[in-house]
């Protein structure tokens, strides 16, 4: 059974700041691993999605790396902003989807 | 595209009521999901369909709980009776089928009294 896993649970960081948000799964065999930001009280967002077969995917600030042999996956977010702020959730993509608990972000200005 | 609508956004209501969610996906996607958000569990899968089917019930949590998807522009979540430990926030979300992101609803924040 798929689990998925995110450290940390919570992170605070001064604008600016470049940081990472860790993301790991048990079971290798999925179709793709997806980022997702969520603000207090609304719905889900879709950053990144990343393929079984691709190692990484860039959008702006932001740059998800997928190693599936180690089974995990990273958020890199550059030059942080207030912003920012939100909790971030991990998605493993295959048979069924599975989230990880989310890492609450809260960037200070 | 208007994203993926759901009504109603917010819902009271008294324990052993009926309550339905309706959800309309994006228009061509035809993978459609139903998520429950609580503090406890977390983000967790209920039932998804693709070409409205269902095609794994196993997160729906008790007999109490029912999902439709009638045609490729709708679905129903529908939870008879109510209990207080059903209240959260259910989601809807929909994908191209396959291995594609999956684009989610404004969600429906259900209180069970």
């Amino acid at each position: 059974k798929q689990e998925v896993t995110q450290i940390p649970a919570a992170l605070s960081v001064p604008e600016g700041e470049n940081l990472v948000l860790n993301c790991s799964f048990t079971d290798s065999a999925i179709y793709n691993l997806q980022w997702f930001r969520q603000d207090p009280g609304k719905g889900l967002t879709s950053l990144l999605l990343i393929q079984s077969s691709q190692r990484e995917q860039t959008s702006g600030r932001l740059n998800a790396s997928l190693d599936k042999s180690s089974g995990r996956s990273t958020l890199y977010i550059a030059a942080s902003q207030p912003g920012d702020s939100a909790t971030y959730l991990c998605a493993s993509g295959g048979f069924k989807t599975i989230f990880g608990a989310g890492t609450r972000l809260f960037v200070k200005a | 595209d208007a994203g993926v609508i759901q009504s109603p956004r917010h819902e009271v209501t008294e324990m052993g009521q009926e309550v339905t969610l309706r959800c309309k996906p994006i228009s061509g996607h035809n993978s459609l999901f139903w998520y429950r958000q609580t503090m406890m569990r977390g983000l967790e899968l209920l039932i998804y369909f693709n070409n409205n089917v269902p095609i794994d019930d196993s997160g729906m949590p008790e007999d109490r709980f029912s999902a439709k998807m009638p045609n490729a522009s709708f679905s129903t979540l529908k939870i008879q009776p109510s209990e207080p430990r059903d209240s959260a926030v259910y989601f809807c979300a929909s994908s191209l089928l396959g291995r594609y992101e999956q684009y989610f609803g404004p969600g429906t924040r259900l209180t069970v009294t």
